[in-house]
């Protein structure tokens, strides 16, 4: 069955340094993929979508990769915030319209 | 514009009660989701409508009914609800359907338990 797997454990990084992120999916062989951000008590926002024919797209200090040789994404941001500690979480779509979500990695940002 | 907007926001029901989730979004969008999300389990797509008109199951459908009243309603319904249905609701929307950029707005979510 189709997988997707995030760091299942929260990612702790210093002000300032680059965050990175990985997705990783099996058995899927996605059109796209996007990113988005979740607070405590709100549902996502969509960050960034990336389509099976690019390898990179960045937006402000965010830069998303697509390897669908490793089945892999990675999602950095740059120049961390403390205001950047969120849930992120990757989506794979294809042909339909449904889009399957992995369960996010929190990431916290320390001044 | 509201964007996606959901009814009620929090809800406590008793095993076997009955209740109906109302989701409306104002952005004309042709699709419309609902999902459910657990701690550690990430969002499950429990129903899907691609167009005004259709609907579809997603990976937990099973305990859920949805109809798709006109475009811009989507309710979800829990005919007997049972405690594993504690969780969160989100409903989305996109603007697409089919290989495009399918971005999802999301509503606030409900927040469910069941006793």
């Amino acid at each position: 069955s189709q997988k997707i797997e995030q760091n299942s454990e929260a990612l702790n990084i210093q002000e300032g340094k680059t965050a990175t992120l990985t997705c990783n999916y099996t058995n899927y062989s996605p059109a796209y993929l996007q990113w988005y951000r979740q607070d405590p008590g709100r549902g996502p926002v969509f960050l960034l979508l990336i389509r099976e024919n690019e390898k990179e797209k960045r937006k402000e200090r965010l830069k998303v990769t697509f390897d669908t040789t490793l089945k892999q994404s990675l999602f950095h941001i740059t120049a961390s915030q403390p205001a950047d500690s969120a849930t992120y979480l990757c989506a794979l779509g294809g042909s339909a319209s449904k889009i399957i979500f992995g369960s996010g990695t929190r990431l916290s940002i320390r001044p | 514009n509201a964007g996606v907007t959901q009814t009620p926001k929090f809800q406590v029901l008793k095993t076997g009660q009955s209740m109906t989730l109302q989701c409306a979004q104002d952005m004309n969008h042709n699709s419309m989701y609902w999902y459910r999300q657990d701690p550690g389990m990430g969002l499950r797509l429990i129903y899907y409508s691609a167009s005004e008109g259709t609907t579809d199951k997603g990976e937990v459908p099973n305990g859920y009914n949805v109809s798709r009243l006109n475009k811009r309603e989507f309710s979800l319904r829990l005919e007997s609800a049972a405690p594993s249905q504690t969780s969160v609701y989100f409903c989305a929307s996109s603007g697409t359907s089919g290989i495009s950029y399918n971005e999802q707005f999301f509503g606030p979510g409900t927040r469910l338990t069941v006793l």
